[in-house]
């Protein structure tokens, strides 16, 4: 049984540039949620999916954006780039109280 | 609003020791769970452990258990008899409304680095 998936695994954009990072939950899970951090800190939560709509949104603005697919696959958008974008993006899948992340999306922003 | 600390920026153990990773936290919800996450450095979280706000026993997974004081807020993670390949850095999280459901988002700390000597 495959875990929590994501794509691609390491990014490099330049300032202004729009991204598309991918993520494909653990089998059975409906929930999606994503995460950014920052080198030597905590992850901090971007927002979560569950049936193809945002529910739970954290403080960041509105050039993150995301989508839920019906298989519960998931994407997060970010547009108009900044060189503080430049982070560990990890995606979160869960099911009740199992909470799984995949290996995490390393973006460079130049 | 919740928050987690961890006041141990770096903890050092002997290999086939013991040790504990310090966790307080703070929110006004009755029903919330704690996790442990680990982190290697390569980037994946590594899930390690849970514990419910309601649950009575302290969880165990393993190597790792789970100190839960609930009246003093606090979660510590004992890690026993240490392997090398223990050496990470080491995150305590909570999410509020962990009766049964999905919903809510983790809330992080700091993290501790662990190394573990041979």
């Amino acid at each position: 049984d495959a875990g929590v998936t994501q794509s691609p695994t390491h990014l490099i954009k330049t300032r202004g540039q729009q991204v598309t990072l991918r993520c494909s939950p653990k089998s059975g899970h409906d929930t999606v949620s994503w995460y950014q951090q920052a080198l030597g800190q905590g992850p901090q939560f971007i927002f979560q999916y569950y049936e193809e709509e945002e529910r739970q949104r954290g403080n960041f603005p509105d050039r993150f954006s995301g989508h839920q697919f019906p298989n519960y696959s998931s994407e997060l958008n970010v547009n108009a780039l900044l060189l503080g974008d430049s982070a560990l993006y990890l995606c979160a899948s869960s099911w009740y109280n199992e909470q799984f992340f995949g290996p995490g999306t390393r973006l460079t922003v130049l | 609003a919740q928050k987690i600390t961890q006041t141990q920026p770096g903890m050092f153990v002997q290999e086939k020791e013991a040790v504990t990773l310090d966790c307080t936290y703070d929110t006004s919800d009755q029903s919330y769970g704690l996790f442990w996450y680990k982190q290697p450095s390569s980037g994946e979280m590594i899930f390690l452990i849970y514990q419910g706000s309601y649950d009575e026993q302290n969880a165990t997974e393993g190597r790792y258990s789970l100190n839960f004081q609930k009246a003093r807020k606090s979660a510590n993670l004992v890690i026993s008899a240490s392997q090398l390949g223990d050496s990470a850095m080491y995150f305590c999280a909570m999410r509020e409304n962990a009766g049964g459901t999905s919903y809510g988002k983790l809330t992080f700390g700091q993290g501790t680095i662990l190394t573990v000597h041979p």
